[in-house]
């Protein structure tokens, strides 16, 4: 079965610090991946994505993440936590097409950010 | 802001109801797709629509059903609602095959 996993369900980091937030995935073939964040009472934001190319993907607001193929990982990075990146973040995964699939997201169960000042 | 626009935002319903929720998409944006996220879990893929047709669909029962308007924009009803179908309902629109744009999402409540 496909599915997204986000081991941790809360990360906790102090400002200025480096941060990560890990995803893991059970996709055959090559799925395309993202990460979104959700402010309360907000939907969801898109951060950045990875399609082919480059291991490590740049997107909004600093943050990063890295595609491991051996370890079906896709962990998002940022070098220095702000106190505004505190949110709930979601990995997400989209079959590769051809495969009967669409364009869905497959989501995992989210981890929330504390940055503390 | 994503140019998603949902409504309403906030709706109580009781069960055995019908609702309507609805979504403009993005400017340029021929793809819709619905999730339902219920509280302190991820969304959960409902249905996509691409061009007024629908363009693949998750594991819910044939009581969510959706259209899509010449416009884009997207109507889901659900049918008989159950407890359970308490949730944040996320529209989400793109061009076909790129990254999805989310609204601030419906929230219903079933008493």
């Amino acid at each position: 079965a496909q599915s997204v996993a986000q081991p941790e369900d809360q990360v906790n980091v102090a400002e200025g610090n480096p941060l990560t937030v890990k995803c893991t995935y059970s996709v055959s073939g090559n799925p395309y991946l993202f990460w979104y964040v959700q402010y309360p009472n907000r939907g969801l934001q898109f951060l950045l994505k990875y399609i082919t190319g480059d291991n490590l993907v740049k997107g909004s607001y600093g943050f990063e993440a890295e595609f491991n193929k051996s370890q079906t990982s896709f962990h998002l990075k940022k070098p220095s936590a702000l106190v505004s990146d505190s949110a709930l973040y979601f990995c997400a995964v989209s079959p590769p097409r051809g495969s009967g699939n669409t364009g869905k997201l497959i989501f995992g169960q989210g981890t929330t950010l504390q940055v503390k000042p | 802001e994503t140019g998603v626009t949902q409504s309403p935002t906030h709706l109580i319903k009781t069960r055995g109801q019908q609702v309507t929720l609805r979504c403009s998409s993005q400017s340029g944006h021929n793809t819709v797709s619905w999730y339902q996220q219920a509280l302190g879990q991820g969304p959960q893929f409902i249905f996509q629509y691409y061009r007024e047709e629908e363009n693949g669909r998750g594991n819910f029962p044939p009581r969510f059903s959706g259209l899509q308007f010449p416009n884009y924009s997207s109507e889901l009803n659900v049918n008989a609602l159950e407890l359970d179908d308490s949730a944040l309902y996320l529209c989400a629109s793109s061009p076909y095959g790129q990254p999805q744009h989310f609204g601030d999402g419906t929230r219903l409540s079933i008493l």
